[in-house]
């Protein structure tokens, strides 16, 4: 079945830039999608990119998507304090429009 | 608009109680979800509903009920709460794909369950 990996933790210090890497394993998903979670509070999302693209950017994010090898990657430039949350990739299944999540990656910057 | 919204915020039961978890969307959305998210294990779909009067089971459904009967309105009932379902419960709604902002799948606030 579908499945999201992720590594659980990476710690970065203040602004160096952060990677957060994940797989996935259905090729035939639209979307891929990155969203962020505070600590007591619901998922925003952050970003996302659509599967016949290898790269996105907006602002200090930058998405890059490697369809060959079912791998997606979120980097955060000049990594803030504010930024500390965890990040969920996901992909969406196209029969329902379900999301398929990772466990999420907990960042946590150091000042 | 005020989104997505989950009632209650914070609920403990004793095991055996029965529940309902009301899930509210005002931005028209056909498609609806009710997840669980536990540490370590990101969020897990329960059920989801593609429209109105219609429910499906997601990958961990057992020990949970939904109804849809209004399209603004996604239910979740505990008929019987055990410790196993302590959890944070995340609703979220979204446009069918093809349609206006369908690439985004809109989340609500949680509502955290302790069983004990």
């Amino acid at each position: 079945g579908e499945d999201v990996e992720q590594s659980l933790f990476l710690s970065v210090r203040e602004g160096d830039s952060s990677v957060i890497n994940c797989t996935y394993t259905d090729s035939s998903s639209t979307y891929l999608y990155w969203y962020k979670q505070e600590p007591g509070a619901g998922l925003q999302l952050l970003t996302y990119i659509f599967s016949n693209m290898d790269m996105k950017q907006d602002q200090r994010l930058t998405v890059l998507l490697n369809k060959k090898d079912k791998h997606l990657s979120l980097r955060i430039a000049d990594t803030q304090t504010g930024d500390s949350a965890i990040y969920f990739c996901a992909e969406n299944d196209n029969q329902g429009g379900k999301l398929i999540f990772g466990q999420g990656t907990e960042l946590s910057v150091k000042p | 608009n005020a989104g997505v919204t989950q009632t209650p915020k914070f609920r403990v039961l004793k095991t055996g109680q029965s529940m309902t978890l009301l899930c509210a969307q005002d931005m028209n959305h056909e498609y609806m979800y009710w997840y669980r998210q536990d540490p370590g294990m990101g969020l897990r779909l329960i059920h989801y509903s593609v429209g109105e009067g219609t429910t499906a089971k997601g990958e961990v459904p057992d020990g949970y009920n939904v109804s849809r009967l209004k399209k603004q309105n996604f239910l979740l009932g505990l008929e019987s709460a055990a410790p196993s379902q302590t959890s944070v419960y995340f609703c979220a709604s979204r446009q069918p794909h093809g349609t206006s902002s369908s690439y985004e799948q809109y989340f609500g606030p949680g509502t955290r369950l302790t069983v004990t």
